[in-house]
């Protein structure tokens, strides 16, 4: 199974700081990652796929890159409604996998 | 717009079974495959299970293997999960998700809210 590492586990931000958070897989998957956000109690929402392709709607100050083994998900201006659980998934092959979270709260 | 919505879950008691339903509105269902993702309380995501477009491919998560079964009716738009000799350790909130893709993962897009499984005797 591909193993998914993200990074930090949890972040401390103001509104308006620009965020990255990492995640890094075990095997090379090219480009078939995907992040999503999640707030409590909510279903998760697709924010990016195929690396750096933005899902219809989500706004432009999200932004992924990345290729093989590292990725990275970044978020320009950090607005109070952003403030939530971001994953990471390859969806390179089966068993699909998910990194295990990052916590963006408002410093 | 797309809708995903799913139903079934509840308190059981360990050992027995369950179906969960995934109704599903706004697309052409049998153009996706779809999946099943699990979250524990207070815990990560974590995939359980997919069914191609047309039921032909499955795959499930080796902690289901031999207990959950994925089917789909498309004349219903409708995904199901059943699950047997349910465990504990199965609790969780179950998302439908929907594939960008036919039968190879191409990205999960769209999600339901959640359906809660609670096992405990």
């Amino acid at each position: 199974d591909i193993q998914m590492t993200q990074s930090p586990s949890s972040l401390s931000a103001s509104v308006g700081d620009r965020v990255t958070i990492t995640c890094r897989a075990s095997q090379g998957i090219s480009n078939y990652l995907a992040w999503f956000q999640q707030k409590p109690g909510k279903a998760p929402k697709s924010l990016i796929y195929a690396a750096s392709s933005l899902q219809s709607g989500v706004p432009s100050k999200f932004s992924g890159s990345g290729s093989g083994t590292d990725f990275t998900l970044t978020i320009s201006s950090l607005q109070p409604e952003d403030f939530a659980t971001y994953y990471c998934q390859q969806y390179k092959s089966y068993p699909l996998t998910f990194g295990g979270g990052t916590k963006v709260e408002i410093k | 717009q797309v809708q995903l919505v799913e139903s079934g879950g509840d308190v059981v008691q360990p050992g027995r079974s369950l179906r969960l339903s995934c109704a599903a509105s706004g697309f052409t269902f049998s153009n996706n495959a779809m999946h099943w993702v699990r979250q524990a309380p207070g815990k990560g995501l974590e995939w359980v299970a997919v069914i191609s477009y047309d039921g032909s491919n499955k795959y499930y998560a080796d902690s289901v293997k031999g207990r959950f079964t994925v089917s789909r009716d498309n004349s219903k738009n409708t995904l199901y999960l059943q699950m047997n000799s349910l465990r504990p350790e199965d609790t969780a909130v179950y998302y439908c998700a929907r594939d960008r893709g036919r039968i190879t993962a191409a990205g999960l897009d769209y999600w339901g809210q959640g359906s809660l499984v609670t096992v405990s005797s």
